[in-house]
């Protein structure tokens, strides 16, 4: 069966500090993943997709950015992160049934 | 514009109770319709997925209604227990390039 992991659970950074959270899945090869952003009490926004090794598509355009360097790892990355950047970061791969990882709790402060 | 939205934004029901959440939609095309049940601090998980030919839908307790020329979807829970608290998205796919919209979700409380 398929498996997200993220890591941290959760993060408090200071605002300009940079950022790098990674998604790790198993029981699966060459999935479609995902980094979503929540925001609290909103809708999950989608940040970036990934078909493949390498491939990686925006969806919002912000100081954020991703990775794919290998075809089960997904990593979000942010040089300097602002207070707007403060939310729950979620994972998820499939293409017609999504599954989710547990998250990144990050706080910016 | 390919939009979600979802009503209430948040319900309280007692424990044992009925509740309807609804879903209403402009996509298009479309593709499918999805509910995800959300606890606090995880990520969502499916509930049921929706084709355009599909009018019901149960998993359990849950049941999911389709009405494609309405526009409308809502899901039903029966007799409620406790652990159905949580946020209930409504996901529709379609559109030009067929992404996923997600709707805002609603909060449910149940209350003993």
């Amino acid at each position: 069966s398929q498996t997200i992991h993220q890591w941290p659970a959760t993060l408090v950074q200071p605002v300009g500090s940079p950022l790098s959270l990674e998604c790790t899945v198993e029981g699966t090869s060459n999935p479609n993943l995902y980094w979503y952003r929540q925001a609290a009490g909103r809708g999950l926004q989608l940040l970036f997709y990934s078909v493949g090794i390498g491939q990686i598509s925006s969806e919002v355009p912000q100081n954020l950015s991703a990775s794919r360097p290998q075809d089960r790892q997904f990593i979000l990355s942010s040089k300097k992160l602002l207070l707007s950047d403060s939310g729950f970061y979620l994972c998820a791969l499939g293409l017609y049934e999504q599954y989710f990882g547990p998250g990144t709790r990050l706080t910016v402060t | 514009k390919n939009q979600v939205e979802q009503s209430p934004q948040s319900l309280i029901i007692l424990e044992g109770k009925n509740c309807t959440l609804q879903c209403n939609y402009t996509v298009s095309p479309f593709s499918n319709l999805r509910w995800y049940k959300q606890d606090t601090g995880r990520g969502p998980v499916s509930l049921t997925i929706m084709t355009f030919s599909e009018n019901t839908k149960s998993n359990g307790r849950y049941t999911a209604t389709l009405d494609a020329d309405t526009k409308q979807s809502s899901l039903h829970i029966t007799a409620s227990q406790l652990s159905d608290s949580a946020s209930y998205i409504c996901v529709v796919s379609g559109g030009s390039n067929y992404q996923l919209i997600w709707g805002a979700g609603t909060k449910l409380i149940i209350k003993p």
